[in-house]
């Protein structure tokens, strides 16, 4: 079975552009979970998508949004980028919504100049 | 305010030695804890992870050792090999948010041949 799927692998984009990155889960899994990864902050919860709904959201601004579709597969959007913005972008999938294992894709590595 | 608090921050060990990693929480409506391992340009893998209605959870040369009155938890990785090498974070997440999993800062291994 293959695993999570991130697109695009790297990213580099300027201040006050936005980004859209892309994740795929595990098949059939249906809960999406986004965390962002830095060395100074360590990995940190932004949202939790299941059943196209935010489940849970983390505590970065209303910049970082995200969305999930009937498929599972899940968008996330950072708008006016700022340079604290650059970071690997980690997505993670789960079988249904409560359940604990989560499995991770490689990330996305943006880099804002 | 961190949740999860992960020591030591890196540990070098010898091939065939004990690794040993430790964590503390402050929530007690934590009920799950996982342990991550992750190489460069990877995502985080999970290992193994640990519920608080055990003591201790073994998975081949990982094992998990949870006390909860004390709310720690560390992974031990015995007969440590090369391949071990890696940084691991150790996490929590409670009922109701089980999307929401709150890492420690990580622990760099580095095992010696």
């Amino acid at each position: 079975k293959a695993g999570v799927t991130q697109t695009p692998r790297y990213l580099i984009k300027t201040r006050g552009q936005q980004v859209t990155l892309s994740c795929s889960p595990i098949s059939g899994h249906r809960s999406v979970s986004w965390y962002q990864q830095t060395p100074g902050q360590g990995l940190q919860f932004l949202f939790e998508y299941f059943s196209e709904t935010q489940r849970n959201k983390g505590n970065f601004p209303g910049r970082f949004s995200g969305r999930q579709f009937s498929n599972s597969r899940s968008e996330m959007n950072v708008s006016t980028l700022e340079l604290g913005d650059s970071a690997l972008y980690l997505c993670a999938s789960s079988l249904e919504f409560g359940k604990n294992e989560q499995f991770f894709g490689p990330g996305t590595r943006l880099t804002v100049l | 305010q961190q949740q999860v608090k992960q020591s030591p921050q890196s540990l070098i060990v010898q091939k065939g030695g004990i690794s040993i990693i430790n964590c503390a929480y402050e929530n007690t409506a934590f009920d799950y804890f996982p342990w991550y391992q992750q190489f460069p340009g990877k995502g985080p893998a999970l290992l193994i992870a640990i519920r608080p209605d055990v003591s201790e959870k073994k998975e081949g040369r990982f094992t998990i050792s949870f006390n909860k009155s004390a709310k720690q938890f560390s992974l031990h990785i015995m007969d440590s090999q090369p391949g071990d090498s890696a940084t691991y974070f150790c996490a929590a997440s409670m009922m109701g948010s089980q999307g929401n999993l709150i890492f420690g800062k990580g622990t760099k291994l580095s095992v010696k041949p």
